[in-house]
C-alpha cells in the first residue's frame, strides 16, 4: 500500500502569497484529516472531511485557510495570502470508519511549510 | 471539554532501561478512544496502539505495554528495555467527536 500521499513535501514562498498544499488518502478510506504541528501550540487538528464532506472545520484558523476534496482520492488545503506564522508542518491522515468505532488514523509525512 | 495531558515533556534513559510514559486524560464522554502515536526524528506520525473506553485490559506487544485504567483517567506506556530506536516524540490521543493530541513526551535513550 502507498499510504498517505502528501505534495510538496516542502514549501518556502515568500508572505503574501498563495501556498496549495495536497494529500492523497489510503483508497477506501473514508475520512481525512488537516492537522497542523507547531512547537508552540503542538498537534491541532484543522479540519476532517467524511465521505468527501467536510464535517468540522472549527480547527481552521482563520479565513485565508480553506480546504477541499473533490473526491475520495484528493484533497487541497490552501492558505491565501499566506502569513510567516503560518510556518509549520502540516499533516494529512485518513481513517476508515466502520460501524461507530472509528480506526486508527494514518498520517502522511508532512509538508514543512516556511513563509519568509 | 476533552483534555489529554502529557505531563513529562522529556525523558532521558539509558538503553535497557525500563521507561514510562504517563497520560491523562478529561471527557464526560461514557464511549471514547485512546491512541498513542510515535514522532521519529523523521518526522511522521505512527499508529501505535488504539484502546476503546470499554476495554480495561492491559496490553502488551513486545517491549511495549499500556495500561489503561479508568479510574484515574490514565492511559500510560511502557517501553522494556529501551534501545536507542525508541528515542521519538510520544503523542497520546483522546477521540470522542475528534482526535485531540497531548503535548507530547519527548524520549531520549542513550547507548
Amino acid at each position: 500500500d502507498a499510504g498517505v500521499i502528501q505534495s510538496p513535501r516542502h514549501e518556502v514562498t515568500e508572505m503574501g502569497q498563495e501556498v496549495t498544499l495536497r494529500c492523497k488518502p489510503i483508497s477506501g478510506h473514508n475520512s481525512l484529516f488537516w492537522y497542523r504541528q507547531t512547537m508552540m501550540r503542538g498537534l491541532e487538528l484543522l479540519i476532517y472531511f467524511n465521505n468527501n464532506v467536510p464535517i468540522d472545520d472549527s480547527g481552521m484558523p482563520e479565513d485565508r485557510f480553506s480546504a477541499k476534496m473533490p473526491n475520495a482520492s484528493f484533497s487541497t488545503l490552501k492558505i491565501q495570502p499566506s502569513e510567516p506564522r503560518d510556518s509549520a508542518v502540516y499533516f494529512c491522515a485518513s481513517s476508515s470508519t466502520s460501524g461507530r468505532a472509528p480506526g486508527e488514523q494514518f498520517f502522511g509525512p508532512g509538508t514543512r511549510l516556511t513563509v519568509l | 471539554a476533552q483534555k489529554v495531558t502529557q505531563a513529562q515533556t522529556e525523558i532521558s534513559v539509558v538503553e535497557k532501561e525500563d521507561v514510562t510514559l504517563d497520560c491523562v486524560y478529561e471527557t464526560r464522554d461514557t464511549t471514547y478512544y485512546l491512541f498513542w502515536y510515535k514522532q521519529p526524528p523523521s518526522g511522521e506520525l505512527v499508529f501505535l496502539i488504539r484502546r476503546n473506553s470499554f476495554d480495561e485490559q492491559n496490553e502488551i506487544s513486545g517491549r511495549y505495554s499500556w495500561n489503561f485504567q479508568k479510574s484515574t483517567s490514565s492511559f500510560n506506556f511502557t517501553i522494556t528495555a529501551s534501545q536507542v530506536v525508541d528515542s521519538a516524540v510520544y503523542f497520546c490521543a483522546l477521540r470522542t467527536d475528534k482526535l485531540i493530541f497531548g503535548t507530547g513526551t519527548r524520549l531520549q535513550v542513550f547507548p
